[in-house]
Parts: C-alpha cells; sequence; structure tokens
C-alpha cells in the first residue's frame, strides 16, 4: 500500500490527452512539492516534471504537472506510442515517518 | 555530463550482506543529497535511504531501518549502501538517485541487481 494513491493503469489513442491523478496527504503533497518520473520498459526512472509544474531541459510542453491541496495530476497531451511507460509521482513526507514518498505507478498504454 | 554508476549487486544467501556502490561524476558530488531507491521485480519504486550532502543528515525506510546504513565519501564522490541481515523481499534492483534539497531526484543511475536467495 503506497502513502501516494495513483491509478494502476490508463490507456488513450495516439494523439489523445491523458491525465494520471496522485493523491496524497497534508504531510506529503499538501506540504511538499510534488515530481513525476517517466519509466519506459527496462530502463531507469527519468525526471519528468519537478516542483509540481516544471519541466526540465528536453522534456517536451506536452508534459504538464499540476496540485491542489493534497493531490496532483500530470498531464500529456498529443500522445505517442514512444511515451508508453509506467509513470510515479514522488513528494517528501514531512510526519513522523519522515522519507520520500512514491506514489504505486500508472501504467500509460497508447492503443 | 552528470552520471551516476552503481555497483556490488549480486547474489547473496538471506541473512547475508552486501556493499553497494555508487561512483558520481560531471558534478560537484559535496553540494548534493543523495540516495537509494530500489525496486522489486514486476513492482514500483521504493525510497530506501537518504543522506546529505554532508553526511549528517540521514533517514531510513522503516523496512530497512537497523539493517542498512547508508554513507558517502565526498573525497572519492562516492555513494554507499551496506545491507546486513538481507532477506528475500529486498530482492529487487537499487538505483543511486541524486536529490535537489529534496524536492526531486534528477539524475539516476542505471541499476544493479541484488537477489536474496538460498
Amino acid at each position: 500500500q503506497s502513502v501516494l494513491t495513483q491509478p494502476p493503469s490508463v490507456s488513450a489513442a495516439p494523439g489523445q490527452k491523458v491525465t494520471i491523478s496522485c493523491s496524497g496527504s497534508s504531510s506529503t503533497i499538501g506540504s511538499n512539492y510534488v515530481s513525476w518520473y517517466q519509466q519506459l520498459p527496462g530502463t531507469a526512472p527519468k525526471l519528468l516534471i519537478y516542483e509540481n509544474n516544471k519541466r526540465p531541459s528536453g522534456i517536451p510542453d506536452r508534459f504538464s504537472g499540476s496540485k491542489s491541496g493534497t493531490s496532483a495530476t500530470l498531464g500529456i497531451t498529443g500522445l505517442q506510442t514512444g511515451d508508453e511507460a509506467d509513470y510515479y509521482c514522488g513528494a517528501w513526507d514531512s510526519s513522523l515517518s519522515t522519507g520520500w514518498v512514491f506514489g504505486g505507478g500508472t501504467k500509460l498504454t497508447v492503443l | 555530463e552528470v552520471q551516476v554508476v552503481e555497483s556490488g549487486g549480486g547474489l547473496v544467501q538471506p541473512g547475508g550482506s552486501l556493499r553497494l556502490s555508487c561512483a558520481a561524476s560531471g558534478f560537484t558530488f559535496s553540494n548534493y543529497e543523495m540516495n537509494w531507491v530500489r525496486q522489486a521485480p514486476g513492482k514500483g519504486l521504493e525510497w530506501v535511504s537518504y543522506i546529505s550532502s554532508s553526511g549528517s543528515s540521514i533517514y531510513y525506510a522503516d523496512s530497512v531501518k537497523g539493517r542498512f546504513t547508508i554513507s558517502r565519501d565526498n573525497a572519492y564522490n562516492s555513494l554507499y549502501l551496506q545491507m546486513n541481515s538481507l532477506r528475500a523481499e529486498d530482492t529487487a534492483v537499487y538505483y543511486c538517485a541524486r536529490a535537489v534539497v529534496m524536492r526531486y531526484f534528477d539524475y539516476w543511475g542505471q541499476g544493479t541487481l541484488v537477489t536474496v536467495s538460498s
């Protein structure tokens, strides 16, 4: 049971838009920055979004992030087959169990 | 170019020990917090441990507290994870990840596989 809750899977057709939700608590998303990671099959995770809504250099603007209260959302527009991957949200946990927490991951299928 | 490269994984029996290393290059290692993150086969990411840039602040996941020890040597640009009393559930790919003020992980290594089995 992950501290951050994500849907196990989402799917959409090429060219369409998809959103992935990440639900946390006041001690995680509610009081800390959210980041998102993309993990292509057989590779290491890669930073996709940081500090809720910023994109690292080289990440296309088809990827976006937002945060409201204790939830965050990753949006991907203009879906491509190369976007098929697992996506993870993450945040620092400021509770007594201090440490970093990840969501359980969402498998994106581009139909 | 920023690089972090893990090594030291392998097959170990339950109850055994293993020491992972992470060699960093392309950035001023002593300025950055570092972490270990693991991923069991077919499972999601699990944060394991954090160490501050100076090594003075350390945190562990409850699942490894008391068994794993994180350390770093800034003179050698290296991060370590000493793993003792290993269990089957510690089987995973272990990633070394650079952190930015613990707001996000911006660089990840390719991972090293640890298998705990008799």
